[in-house]
């Protein structure tokens, strides 16, 4: 167990949906960053929260948005889904850079 | 903007080998910092290695090593006496906004 966790595992739904992603970072992590692994693009950064305010963006699809409450876990949201969005999605935490990310365990997409 | 090459997507080595999986990197950042992630079939991330870019000594954690050739841009990762369970896709990334993966290296271990 990383300490980070993600839920749900799996998760299937159908185009057009809108879905919601949840993450708790490790305790005492400030930061919480999204990054989204398909075969076609790899993995790529979405978008990082620090204490609730964000703070920097990757490749986020306007359809897509996040954001982190007070308690520190956050959110990513998935509408308009396309079967492209398919993918694995992770969250990660960090408190220092030299001790690396702390990724989830992923919320592994499929849209039909 | 920072970009990642591994230029092996794929590796067949003998167990108890050394392994060498070369990363090379783009960045117009003085200050950087570059890791070593290892994904096994289950899917998880984990964390392997971290070079600081001012470090002065090349990083070391247990088996693993980074080779840094700062002029040349170079983080490659070193396995000492590999391992069945070394059996993974390795990914080298870089700090910027969030982290900047390569495309990995799939790594077999053979018996």
């Amino acid at each position: 167990d990383s300490g980070v966790t993600q839920t749900p595992k799996h998760l299937i739904t159908a185009t057009g949906q809108r879905v919601t992603l949840r993450c708790s970072p490790r305790s005492g992590d400030l930061s919480v960053y999204w990054y989204q692994q398909s075969l076609d693009q790899g993995l790529q950064f979405l978008i990082q929260y620090y204490n609730g305010e964000e703070r920097a963006k990757g490749n986020i699809l306007e359809r897509f948005s996040a954001q982190q409450f007070p308690d520190l876990h956050s959110e990513l949201n998935l509408s308009s889904l396309e079967l492209g969005d398919s993918a694995l999605y992770f969250c990660a935490s960090s408190t220092r850079t030299v001790d690396g990310y702390t990724f989830g365990s992923g919320t592994r997409l499929t849209v039909v | 903007a920072q970009k990642i090459t591994q230029t092996q997507p794929g590796m067949f080595v003998q167990e108890k080998e050394a392994v060498t999986l070369d990363c090379t990197y783009d960045t117009s950042d003085p200050s950087y910092g570059l890791f070593w992630y290892k994904q096994p079939s289950s899917g998880e991330m984990i964390f392997l290695i971290y070079q600081g870019s001012y470090d002065q000594q090349n990083a070391t954690e247990g088996r693993y090593s980074l080779n840094f050739q700062k002029a040349r841009k170079s983080a490659n990762l070193v396995i000492s006496a590999s391992q069945l369970g070394d059996s993974a896709m390795y990914f080298c990334a870089i700090f910027g906004d969030g982290l900047t993966f390569g495309k990995g290296t799939h790594l077999i271990i053979q018996p």
